[in-house]
């Protein structure tokens, strides 16, 4: 069975130092991994993925995942926080033979002025 | 925008009572999902449908039913509603199914009193 655990529910950094949200996920086939945005009031929406190719994955907005099998790990990186990125992250993983997001908990990103 | 629409946008309803949920896939794509998002419980995936057919089912109460039409828009019924029904359900579109990027529509916030 998949599930991923998103390690921290909020994390506060100050306007142009780097992100860093934190995921872990659990897999029994070749995941499919991915990262979705939430604004307030707004739906998802897809910042990257990762489907077996690159281990690096570069999205939207200047974020970055890598994917580390040895640590079944997908952190989502930004090297500067602009305050536009306040918002919750999930984390999302789907796995072989499965139609079904499995969704993380959520990551709530603060940025501080 | 993701192409993803989903009527109404708010619903406020009494227990007991029963709503449908209308949701209108991105131009092309086959496959509809709906999830359900909630305070207590996250993310939840509920069902997914792949032109019509039912393709697979998640945390989905008998309560709940939905069904996706030769047009490819997809309702979500919910029926002998209670409190505790009360979430934002999102519908989400992708291609074909498998492993595809799906689509957020911006959710419908469901109210039950």
């Amino acid at each position: 069975a998949q599930s991923v655990t998103q390690l921290d529910s909020h994390v506060s950094v100050s306007e142009g130092t780097p992100v860093l949200l934190r995921c872990n996920y659990s897999s029994s086939y070749s995941p499919s991994l991915f990262w979705y945005v939430q604004h307030p009031n707004k739906g998802l929406q897809l910042l990257l993925k990762y489907t077996s190719a690159a281990t690096l994955v570069k999205g939207i907005n200047g974020f970055e995942a890598e994917f580390k099998k040895s640590e079944t790990s997908f952190h989502l990186t930004k090297p500067s926080a602009h305050m536009s990125d306040a918002a919750e992250y999930f984390c999302v993983v789907t796995g072989s033979g499965t139609y079904k997001y499995i969704f993380g908990t959520g990551t709530r990103l603060k940025v501080l002025a | 925008d993701s192409g993803v629409t989903q009527t109404p946008k708010h619903l406020i309803t009494a227990t007991g009572q029963r709503v449908t949920l209308r949701c209108s896939p991105r131009s092309g794509d086959l496959s509809v999902y709906w999830y359900q998002q909630s305070l207590d419980q996250g993310l939840q995936f509920l069902i997914q449908y792949y032109n019509g057919e039912e393709r697979a089912k998640g945390n989905i109460l008998e309560r709940f039913s939905a069904q996706q039409f030769p047009d490819l828009h997809s309702e979500l019924n919910l029926s002998s509603l209670e409190l505790g029904d009360s979430a934002l359900y999102f519908c989400a579109s992708s291609s074909s199914g498998r492993l595809d990027t799906q689509y957020f529509g911006p959710g419908t916030r469901l109210t039950v009193l």
